[in-house]
């Protein structure tokens, strides 16, 4: 089964600032899909980001970007402004067939 | 309006006893799964299916099973061979993108 690691169980970020969390995962696939979701007090799931592994170009989402290394096997978020609202677990996860996630990180923003 | 259910939101259950969680989504999505979240951790997949009449073990399927009759449903039932069942449990359909629902937390005492 492919695997996805998160190294940093806990984040902080001071508000406006930006923050990067990471991702790398194992697989001997080409093609395959990366996601980061947000799980808020709430625990609802929701999804941040997305990225297709056979485009080169980073997808980016308003103050959420991604660094994708496909060779080196990485997925790292970027949130640019944090805001207080951002506080939350972030999960990676990569898709290919089923869906497996990573352990998650912990992110506080402080004021 | 389209979107994926889960119920009930809080189950509680004698040690010993089947419980099945519910799952619909009317997304017209083919693909479904569970997982299970424990505290602080991330969510490690119990099944999952692509289609309807079809279904894969994931990481963690022991003591769990789970049907596909209906496109729309996916329920999963949590046997009393599961040895630590209290959990936090999503269940997800899929599209391009995933989408969740909000959740069962099953406590059995």
């Amino acid at each position: 089964a492919q695997t996805v690691t998160q190294s940093q169980p806990e984040m902080s970020v001071q508000e406006a600032e930006t923050v990067t969390l990471s991702c790398t995962y194992d697989t001997s696939e080409s093609d395959y899909y990366l996601f980061w979701y947000k799980q808020p007090p709430s625990r609802q799931m929701i999804l941040v980001i997305r990225q297709e592994a056979y485009k080169q170009q980073n997808a980016t989402e308003n103050r959420f970007s991604v660094n994708f290394q496909k060779a080196a096997k990485s997925f790292s978020l970027k949130i640019s402004d944090s805001q207080l609202g951002d506080a939350a677990m972030y999960f990676c996860a990569y898709r290919r067939g089923d869906m497996r996630f990573g352990a998650g990180t912990r992110l506080t923003v402080k004021p | 309006d389209g979107g994926i259910t889960q119920s009930p939101k809080y189950l509680f259950r004698k040690e010993g006893q089947n419980v099945t969680l519910s799952c619909e989504q009317n997304l017209n999505h083919d693909a479904m799964y569970w997982y299970r979240q424990d505290p602080g951790q991330g969510l490690r997949l119990i099944y999952y299916s692509q289609i309807v009449n079809d279904f894969q073990k994931g990481d963690i399927a022991e003591g769990y099973s789970v049907s596909r009759e209906k496109k729309e449903s996916f329920p999963l039932t949590v046997t009393s061979a599961q040895k630590n069942p209290t959990a936090f449990y999503l269940c997800a359909s899929e599209g391009t993108e995933a989408f969740f629902g909000q959740g069962t937390r099953l406590t059995v005492v």
